[in-house]
Parts: structure tokens; sequence; C-alpha cells
């Protein structure tokens, strides 16, 4: 069964950049088929595709964060991340990790809340 | 930009049946997928590719597509089904995701 965890800050200072981690088990993130995505979602609102990475190292991003955003993918530590600079307060959100396979974004994690505070 | 639109909320009664739909011009070429969030939790998807109903949904949900609507069926509606439901596609190139703006499901 495969599951996936979110780890990172809990609060970033405004400007500063966000770091998280999405840690896999039981699929191997170098799975040809499977893309490994970052969602998230603020507080009390809907979802936001962030962008997503293959484990070639081929990226995708939303237009609205590329300027901002890089994702990379650690094959020898089934290990995918997400750095996203300049963080104001409207990044201020839940952060989730997913499995992409065949379109369909299954499973998630659990989620991270991150807090950009001062 | 490329957007998908669903109703902000619906209410039904249990026993009766919900239609959640969304809608996009990239509908006509690409799937949608649907995803259900109970508060406090991560996202499930419940249908794949329009119409496809992945293991452990239920069969009382069920998808179909016209055009450039796809609706998301709740055919007996049960007080567990009251949640947040998601849609989510590609834009026509197939290259950017979103998500719709999602449907506040209310079982009165």
């Amino acid at each position: 069964q495969v599951q996936l965890h979110e780890s990172g800050p809990g609060v970033v200072e405004p400007s500063q950049t966000l770091s998280l981690t999405c840690s896999v088990s039981g699929d191997s993130i170098s799975t040809g088929d499977s893309f490994w995505s970052w969602i998230r979602q603020p507080p009390g609102k809907g979802l936001e595709w962030i962008g997503y990475v293959h484990s070639t190292g081929r990226a995708n991003y939303n237009p609205s964060l590329q300027s901002r955003l890089l994702i990379s993918v650690d094959t020898l530590t089934n290990q995918f991340s997400l750095k996203l600079n300049s963080l104001t307060a409207a990044d201020t959100a839940i952060y989730y990790c997913a499995r992409v396979s065949g379109g369909a974004t299954t499973p998630w994690g659990q989620g991270t809340l991150v807090t950009v505070s001062s | 930009s490329y957007e998908l639109t669903q109703p902000p909320s619906l209410s039904v009664s249990p026993g009766q049946t919900a239609r959640i739909t969304c809608s996009g011009d990239a509908l006509s070429r690409q799937y949608c997928f649907w995803y259900q969030q109970k508060p406090g939790q991560a996202p499930v998807l419940m249908m794949s590719k329009d119409t496809e109903r992945p293991a452990g949904t239920p069969e009382r949900f069920s998808g179909s597509s016209s055009g450039t609507t796809v609706t998301l069926t709740i055919t007996g509606v049960q007080a567990e089904d009251e949640a947040d439901y998601y849609c989510q596609s590609v834009d026509i190139g197939g290259t950017f995701w979103m998500f719709g703006g999602g449907t506040k499901l209310a079982v009165l």
C-alpha cells in the first residue's frame, strides 16, 4: 500500500523560502508511469495544484507559482521536494503531496500546515 | 486562464439523488477526476476518467460526461456523503492541471 508523508517547518517568515519533503513508501518513486505532485489548500478554501515532477526530473508547474517554485526528486531516498521562495501570507496553506497515476491523484499524504508569519 | 466551474453548494435529503457538475471548455477532450474531502482529512479519489469508479468507491457514486460538462451523481445519498467535492482536469494541451472550486454537499 502506497503511503506518502509530508515533512517541513510549520512556520516560515515572510520573504523566506519554504522547503517541504514528501517521503514515499510502498512504491518506488522511479515507477515510470507515475508523477509526484504537490497541492495546497489555504484554510477554508479550495485546492490549488502546485506542480508535479517525474522520476526523470522533468517538472511542470502552476504558471502562477512558476517563478518562485522548484520541485525535485531524489530516487535514492524515494523522496521528492518542494521549494517555494519569496513567501507571503497568501502562501499559508495545508500542503499535500500525492502520487499521480493514469491522471488520477491518489493516494494523498495527510497534509502539513504551513503558516507564513513573523 | 482555464477554469473548472462547480456550484459552490448543494443540499439534498437522505435517499435523494445529488448531481454535482463541473464545467470547462477542455472537458470535451480531457478526462475529469473527482475527489471527496471531509473536514480535517485529505481528499480521496472517488471517480476517475469521467466514469470509472475506483476500488472502494461505493456503487451509489457514478460519473457521466456530456460536452464540456462532467457530472458526479450520488444515487441514494447517505449522511456519510456530506463533504466537499472537487473536480480536477487539465487544460486542452494536457500541460497544466487544475481543480474546480469545490462543491459543499449538505445532507439535510
